[in-house]
């Protein structure tokens, strides 16, 4: 059964830094390209970044570009989000998805219960 | 980037009735238009992939239609379970947008 399990939310104050770790099984995580979306409250669906199964490539939602990280350990089938300088728009749940990919396009067909970041002083 | 839009933005309906919900994209996305369900609390769900592909284990009162600009999720006949808020997502260019989402409520 393929499980992703988000970690590292919780409340921090503007300008301050987290780092979400997802943490993956069920299934063969280093053949797979993984995403964030996040969800603020009350709100929809914003994707906010990729990451190609080998890391080698990477993209960002233009919102968090220079401000958040995204990495992987194949080797611990885990995800991560390094998130610095977070700005009160930044909070939202943070879901990790799994990415299914064909003509170099795709969709997320596995998600995580989301982690919840709160940044307020 | 590519807007996505949906329509209704909410919508009352009753168990057992036919329900479209549509979704229209900025500019031409082909076939590349992804719909997924949530309920309160909970993740998406995939429901409908490359426009009209069932995801495995989704009721096949579920179907999706459309390409080009224009696409529809219709539920043939809704059953308890399935009222919750709808999203389209768009995946023919990054950045991958959704639409701002339907929720559709028991009448």
């Amino acid at each position: 059964e393929v499980q992703l399990v988000e970690s590292g939310g919780g409340l921090v104050q503007p300008g301050g830094s987290l780092r979400l770790s997802c943490a993956a099984s069920g299934f063969t995580f280093s053949s797979y390209e993984m995403n964030w979306v996040r969800q603020a409250p009350g709100k929809g669906l914003e994707w906010v970044s990729y990451i190609s199964s080998s890391g080698s490539t990477i993209y960002y939602a233009d919102s968090v570009k220079g401000r958040f990280t995204i990495s992987r350990d194949n080797a611990k089938n885990s995800l991560y989000l390094q998130m610095n300088s977070l700005r009160a728009e930044d909070t939202a749940v943070y879901y990790c998805a799994r990415g299914r990919y064909y003509d170099s396009r795709g969709y997320f067909d596995y998600w995580g219960q989301g982690t919840l970041v709160t940044v307020s002083s | 980037d590519i807007q996505m839009t949906q329509s209704p933005s909410s919508l009352s309906a009753s168990v057992g009735d036919r329900v479209t919900i549509t979704c229209r994209a900025s500019q031409s996305i082909s076939s590349y238009l992804n719909w997924y369900q949530q309920k309160p609390g909970k993740a998406p769900k995939l429901l409908i992939y490359a426009a009209s592909s069932l995801q495995s284990g989704v009721p096949s009162r579920f179907s999706g239609s459309g390409s080009g600009t224009d696409f529809t999720l219709t539920i043939s006949s809704l059953q308890p379970e399935d009222f919750a808020t709808y999203y389209c997502q768009q995946s023919y260019s990054t950045p991958p947008a959704f639409g701002q989402g339907t929720k559709l409520e028991i009448k």
